[in-house]
């Protein structure tokens, strides 16, 4: 099945600046990744995603690379702000011949936290 | 649209029990996945249904159970509780194309 790894486990971060997250997977079926926040005591919040046609998608402050031939994949954050602060998920999944989604296979997150 | 909606949000229930949690999708979306989240194994994939039918299962033991219905609420089941099934259990709903999923605010289910 697949497997996705993600870097760092914690990144701290001057207000301002960029932060990057990256993640990595293992199965090259998978053509579907997503980013997603959660917050304390909410579910996770989808904030971008990609899909395996796209080398790259931004979205005002965020950000999100997909090197497919490396299978690894980024989250860019700019000018970062104290609300950015939160534990964030990459996830990756493939197509079933069936019809829909696997099911997500998540990293395991990263807590991010912005320094005033 | 209003999001997907999960009750109970806190449940505590003592080992050997049962429990069912249920999930409203947003209205349109006729798929809805199961997760379970803990500190030591993160997010985990527990099944999809898709127009009352369970459309793929992750790796859990048939002690968790789900079922969705003609209006696309769903439910899962949890039987004869473990101490280990303690977790943040979350709802997310997709349409069919794109399969972008939604998750809900989960249901925090306490094992004593």
């Amino acid at each position: 099945g697949e497997n996705v790894e993600q870097h760092p486990s914690t990144l701290s971060v001057q207000e301002g600046d960029s932060a990057v997250i990256k993640c990595t997977y293992s199965d090259s079926a998978s053509n579907y990744f997503p980013w997603y926040k959660q917050e304390l005591g909410k579910g996770p919040q989808l904030i971008i995603d990609i899909r395996s046609n796209v080398g790259e998608k931004k979205d005002q402050r965020i950000a999100v690379t997909l090197n497919k031939t490396a299978k690894h994949f980024s989250l860019h954050i700019t000018e970062t702000q104290p609300e950015d602060s939160a534990v964030y998920f990459c996830a990756a999944s493939g197509t079933r011949s069936g019809g829909g989604a696997d099911g997500l296979t998540f990293g395991k997150g990263t807590h991010l936290i912005i320094q005033p | 649209k209003a999001g997907v909606t999960q009750t109970p949000r806190y449940l505590i229930k003592t080992r050997g029990q049962q429990v069912t949690l249920s999930c409203s999708p947003i209205s349109g979306h006729r798929s809805v996945s199961w997760y379970q989240q803990t500190p030591g194994q993160g997010l985990q994939f527990l099944f999809e249904y898709f127009s009352e039918t369970q459309r793929n299962k992750g790796n859990f033991p048939g002690r968790f159970s789900g079922r969705q219905f003609s209006n696309s609420r769903s439910e899962m089941n949890v039987s004869t509780l473990e101490l280990g099934d303690s977790a943040l259990y979350l709802c997310a709903s997709s349409e069919p194309v794109p399969d972008t999923q939604y998750f809900g605010p989960g249901t925090r289910l306490t094992v004593l």
